[in-house]
């Protein structure tokens, strides 16, 4: 069965170093991926999409990489803030299926001053 | 631009009764969703809608009715809630123009509660 997987524990760094989250997929051949944040007690808050025949995708210090053959996405944050801290989940996007996500169940990020 | 708006934001219900949770966005788009997000699960679909007046499953729909109103209002009914749909509802909507790239603008969620 299709599955998506995000690193199920909570990471916790220092502010200032680079967070990276791993979203790792199965059985699944997705046209696209999608990172969100949430916040506790908010809905989720879209961040980036990456194609699939794209590489990296960057948005000020949020990065992004899309690699089909290892079946995988990371998700960077660099010169990471407190106010960085909060859940951050990936979603996969279906062929033919309109706007139809497929989410992992998300990581939790703490950024400790 | 309120964006997406849900109603109620907190909900108690007894086993047996039903309810409707109410969805509008003010974007003018042609999609809605509703989610249901469970500790562990990640956020599931439960309905989407592509435009007015159709609708269709998602993953779990089971024990779930939807109404798509009008292109502004999406509204979810548990006709008899049971402890299992305990959870936390989101509604959310794209801008679905044919292409599968539309990102998706969620709601604050409906934190419902069945005894």
């Amino acid at each position: 069965s299709q599955k998506i997987e995000q690193n199920s524990e909570a990471l916790n760094i220092q502010e200032g170093k680079t967070a990276t989250l791993t979203c790792n997929y199965t059985n699944y051949s997705p046209a696209y991926l999608q990172w969100y944040r949430q916040d506790p007690g908010r809905g989720p808050v879209f961040l980036l999409l990456i194609r699939e025949n794209e590489k990296e995708k960057r948005k000020e210090r949020l990065k992004v990489t899309f690699d089909t053959t290892l079946k995988q996405s990371l998700f960077h944050i660099t010169a990471s803030q407190p106010a960085d801290s909060a859940t951050y989940l990936c979603a996969l996007d279906r062929y033919n299926q309109g706007g139809k996500l497929i989410f992992g169940q998300g990581t939790e990020l703490s950024v400790k001053p | 631009n309120a964006g997406v708006t849900q109603t109620p934001k907190f909900q108690v219900l007894k086993t047996g009764q039903s309810m409707t949770l109410q969805c509008a966005q003010d974007m003018n788009h042609n999609s809605m969703y509703w989610y249901r997000q469970d500790p562990g699960m990640g956020l599931r679909l439960i309905y989407y809608s592509a435009s007015e007046g159709t609708t269709d499953k998602g993953e779990v729909p089971n024990g779930y009715n939807v109404s798509r109103l009008n292109k502004r209002e999406f509204s979810l009914r548990l006709e008899s809630a049971a402890p299992s749909q305990t959870s936390v509802y989101f509604c959310a909507s794209s801008e679905d123009r044919g292409y599968s790239t539309d990102t998706q603008y969620f709601g604050p969620g409906t934190r419902l509660t069945v005894l």
